[in-house]
């Protein structure tokens, strides 16, 4: 099993529509959760991070953290062609592995106009 | 405020040379990690280090190595490149542990 894990793509969704992005993992020490956008060609860039349950927003972006489910997810809102990409989920856990983010393998998603 | 630097954007190397990645970290940030992403593989994590001392290693064979100066600027250094090094080599930068981490352009390595 791999430590994070992300549903497999591609995701398509039309424009406007709302894009779910999903994410589980295993060690149950984990404590801080972030999503990364990666557009292709260029480099990981920070959407979001959450460190408590419950749901955080920000614009058209909201994470969702499930710590009992070990389950962390990303809704994208009023989705738009420019946020076709790939999103990356990593997680750390501060005390076996402090200062390492361990990443899933990505979901790519496309918004199509 | 300038974000994180990394240097050469791309190289190319020959089977057996040595290479030396270079990155500085977003000012104030005492975190840097350095990661391998490959179609294949994703993400790796290769190592992180905290004022100068690595606090954690990724399962990479030992000519992969690294160090930070008392500036918080990174190097990575790989040692006998292998075809298998070819890849993506990004660093990132936060405040610390727990903290967003930030990630420079990379640098493209490519192994002929």
């Amino acid at each position: 099993q791999k430590e994070v894990e992300q549903n497999s793509g591609p995701l398509s969704v039309p424009e406007g529509a709302i894009a779910s992005l999903n994410c589980t993992y295993s060690d149950r020490g984990s404590q801080s959760f972030f999503w990364y956008r990666q557009y292709s060609g260029k480099s990981p860039e920070l959407i979001m991070f959450i460190y408590s349950n419950g749901d955080k927003e920000d614009g058209r972006f909201t994470a969702q953290l499930n710590k009992a489910s070990q389950y962390v997810s990303l809704l994208i809102r009023d989705s738009q062609p420019s946020d076709s990409a790939t999103y990356l989920c990593a997680v750390n856990n501060l005390g076996t592995n402090a200062g390492k983010s361990t990443f899933g393998d990505g979901t790519t998603l496309t918004v199509k106009p | 405020k300038a974000g994180v630097t990394q240097t050469p954007r791309y190289l190319i190397k020959t089977r057996g040379q040595q290479v030396t990645l270079s990155c500085s970290p977003i000012s104030g940030h005492r975190s840097v990690s350095w990661y391998q992403q490959t179609p294949g593989q994703g993400l790796q994590f290769l190592f992180e280090y905290f004022s100068e001392t690595q606090r954690n290693k990724g399962n990479f064979p030992g000519r992969f190595s690294g160090r930070q100066f008392s500036n918080s600027r990174s190097e990575m250094n790989v040692s006998t490149l292998e075809l298998g090094d070819s890849a993506l080599y990004l660093c990132a930068s936060s405040q610390g542990t727990n903290q967003p981490q930030h990630f420079g352009d990379g640098t493209r390595l490519s192994i002929l």
